[in-house]
């Protein structure tokens, strides 16, 4: 069990320019969630998955926000035209559901975007 | 919908004191409760949890909070800090059933020092 890894750990990105963050999850977990954290703020959601449908998306995800996990194993987030904004950090998490819902969620290391 | 309250941004103790970090929630349905623990330029890591069942749970490293449903609290304790408990703490809930997304608090900056 490797845990929840992220890549890039860090990003620096000129307004105007896309972004692509990449979360591979712990092996066998079928559900992945993506937060965004801001300084001095605890995570908030942005959108979760179970296998490869997008089972929820928080209104904090507007149109230049897509998030993907094409064959339910890692996921992608991409950010178009970024702004200043959109600078934070970037949280990846997964968790096994059995049936019932999960319980725990298993977080990555996040991905520091800085918006220049 | 649920919030989170984290009622004190920062807490300085001294080492081997006991702390308490205090947490309220508010919400139109049960939740499932949670403490997170995050160290500098890493992610969250699970602390304790309250599912069911007996409203004093135990947690990682110490800790243990206990859950008040008539004061919908969540508050988190250690009686012996250490220097390597200086950390963010963060509480969170999630609905039972429904949306699995955690609500998180704006977090609780613990410093420990000797």
């Amino acid at each position: 069990d490797t845990g929840v890894s992220q890549d890039p750990r860090h990003k620096i990105t000129k307004r105007g320019q896309n972004v692509t963050f990449r979360c591979d999850p712990i092996s066998e977990h079928n559900r992945l969630y993506w937060y965004r954290q801001t300084l001095g703020q605890g995570p908030e959601f942005l959108t979760y998955f179970q296998n490869e449908a997008q089972l929820e998306k928080s209104r904090l995800l507007s149109d230049r926000f897509s998030a993907e996990r094409p064959k339910g194993s890692f996921s992608t987030l991409e950010i178009q035209r970024t702004e200043q904004g959109d600078s934070a950090m970037y949280l990846c998490a997964s968790s096994l559901s059995l049936g019932q819902g999960s319980y725990e969620q298993y977080f990555g290391p996040g991905t520091r975007l800085t918006v220049t | 919908a649920q919030s989170v309250t984290q009622l004190d941004s920062q807490v300085p103790v001294f080492e081997e004191a006991p702390v308490e970090l205090r947490c309220n929630y508010s919400s139109s349905v049960s939740v499932y409760l949670f403490w997170y623990v995050q160290y500098p330029n890493q992610g969250l890591q699970l602390l304790l949890k309250y599912l069911s069942g007996s409203t004093l749970v135990k947690g990682i490293n110490g800790f243990e909070a206990e859950f008040n449903k008539s004061q919908t609290s969540f508050h988190l304790r250690k009686p012996s800090v250490h220097i390597s408990d200086t950390a963010e703490y963060f509480c969170a809930v999630r609905s039972q059933g429904g949306s699995e997304k955690l609500v998180f608090g704006k977090g609780t900056k613990l410093t420990v020092n000797p």
